[in-house]
């Protein structure tokens, strides 16, 4: 299976403390973009990538959250000083990185996190 | 403001019945529109989307929705659904750019 892929599926963890998730995209695409996805809701864009470059963020993405994408393979997003509120699924999808009426996102499985 | 409202936030329907999920959309919203399907533990997968051209869009597993620029609808059918069915649907449009602007899902609940 050649699909997105995140890890870890499922992370608990206490107030304050750091997490760190891990993407893997499909691997010829471009564009890769991270979501938050609390109960009851759709996804919200936090932010995305296009190869290696950071170039949109939203507002949601407080200053403790950040996301890298060194290589422009896989990405890292961490949160800092987790709170209550953080608890929800992170989800990741990539796309091949054309032109915009072509864009088809692919999502990984997501990682729940909670915090406790 | 951008948004995506979903009209129901669940629909019981039997099997082999026909199904409507709503969708409506804010004019600031590109007409880039989509529908992905959520099954219990996955990710989204994308059912169809509309870009351009006609307004009866067919997608996977015999969904089809019909774009309505009038109505800023996209609403989602099938004429005979399935137990396996059962999911969460969301209707999502483009933010601008490369953003996509998701509704909060319609839970599809399809009975024997």
């Amino acid at each position: 299976d050649t699909g997105v892929s995140q890890n870890p599926r499922h992370k608990i963890t206490k107030r304050g403390q750091n997490v760190t998730f891990r993407c893997d995209p499909i691997s010829e695409h471009n564009r890769l973009y991270w979501y938050r996805q609390t109960l009851g809701q759709g996804p919200e864009f936090l932010t995305y990538f296009q190869n290696e470059a950071q170039l949109e963020k939203s507002r949601l993405l407080s200053d403790r959250f950040s996301a890298e994408r060194p290589k422009g393979s896989f990405s890292t997003l961490e949160i800092q000083r987790t709170e209550q509120g953080d608890s929800a699924m992170y989800l990741c999808a990539s796309s091949l990185g054309g032109a915009l009426d072509q864009e088809t996102q692919y999502f990984g499985p997501g990682t729940r996190l909670l915090v406790l | 403001a951008q948004s995506v409202t979903q009209l129901d936030s669940q629909v019981p329907v039997f099997e082999e019945a026909p199904v409507e999920l709503r969708c409506n959309y804010s004019s600031s919203v590109s007409v880039y529109l989509f529908w992905y399907v959520q099954y219990p533990n996955q990710g989204l997968q994308l059912l169809l989307k509309y870009l351009s051209g006609s307004t009866l869009v067919k997608g996977i597993n015999g969904f089809e929705a019909e774009f309505n620029k009038s109505q800023t609808s996209f609403h989602l059918r099938k004429p005979s659904v399935h137990i396996s069915d059962t999911a969460e649907y969301f209707c999502a449009g483009g933010g601008g750019g490369f953003k996509t602007i998701f509704g909060a899902g319609t839970r599809l609940f399809v009975k024997a």
